[in-house]
């Protein structure tokens, strides 16, 4: 079965500081991935989705990107964070047999 | 119009009492519809698909798919306190490369 490990789970960071979310999937190859951030009162929002490593798109234009370096891996970065980017990121991997999406655990930031 | 639209909630219902949850949807081309619960500081986990109009059962839960109409329910029967969490809808358009759009979700409360 697929298992989805993003780190760290919790963080707090200081306005203008860098960030580093990674993601890890095992139990698939190939797998189309994506990150999320649902902030304090507002919906599931669709920040970068990967069909293989190096490719990735872009949803939102925002200070964040993302990198896929390895197949099961994806990471969310920024080089200063804004107090808007607090929130909670989920990874999520597609899963082509059932057709459906599962998340990791999550990963909340907090800005300050 | 947004494109994945929930009732603001919340929504608050007795222990055994059936709680009905909907949500509507603007593309017309839409193939893939999803039922995520939400517990406080959880990520999402799947609970229902439905592809196709009509209704789907798992246990206490039903799907129903009207594409006609551009809605999508979720009906918890013999509701219980566990139950009690947020509840998002997602819709898969098609050829989105499977990105999945999500409601802004609904609290259910189930009262013991």
């Amino acid at each position: 079965s697929q298992t989805i490990h993003q780190w760290p789970a919790t963080l707090v960071q200081p306005v203008g500081s860098p960030l580093s979310l990674e993601c890890t999937v095992e139990g698939t190859s190939n797998p189309n991935l994506y990150w999320y951030r649902q902030a304090a009162g507002r919906g599931l929002q669709l920040l970068f989705y990967s069909v293989g490593i190096g490719q990735i798109s872009s949803e939102v234009p925002q200070n964040l990107s993302a990198s896929r370096p390895q197949d099961r891996q994806f990471i969310l970065s920024s080089k200063k964070l804004l107090l808007s980017d607090s929130g909670f990121y989920l990874c999520a991997c597609f899963l082509m047999g059932p057709g459906e999406l599962f998340f990791g655990e999550g990963s909340r930031l907090t800005v300050l | 119009q947004k494109e994945v639209e929930q009732n603001s909630g919340p929504l608050s219902v007795p222990e055994g009492a059936i709680a009905s949850l909907n949500c509507t949807y603007s593309d017309r081309g839409s193939q893939s519809f999803f039922w995520y619960r939400q517990y406080s500081g959880k990520s999402p986990e799947l609970i229902m698909s439905i592809y196709s109009n009509g209704d789907k059962e798992d246990g206490r839960f039903t799907a129903q798919l009207n594409k006609a109409s551009q809605y999508v329910s979720l009906l918890i029967r013999d509701s219980q306190p566990s139950d009690s969490a947020t509840y998002l809808c997602a819709v898969r358009k098609s050829g989105a490369n499977s990105k999945l759009t999500f409601g802004k979700g609904i609290t259910l409360s189930v009262r013991p």
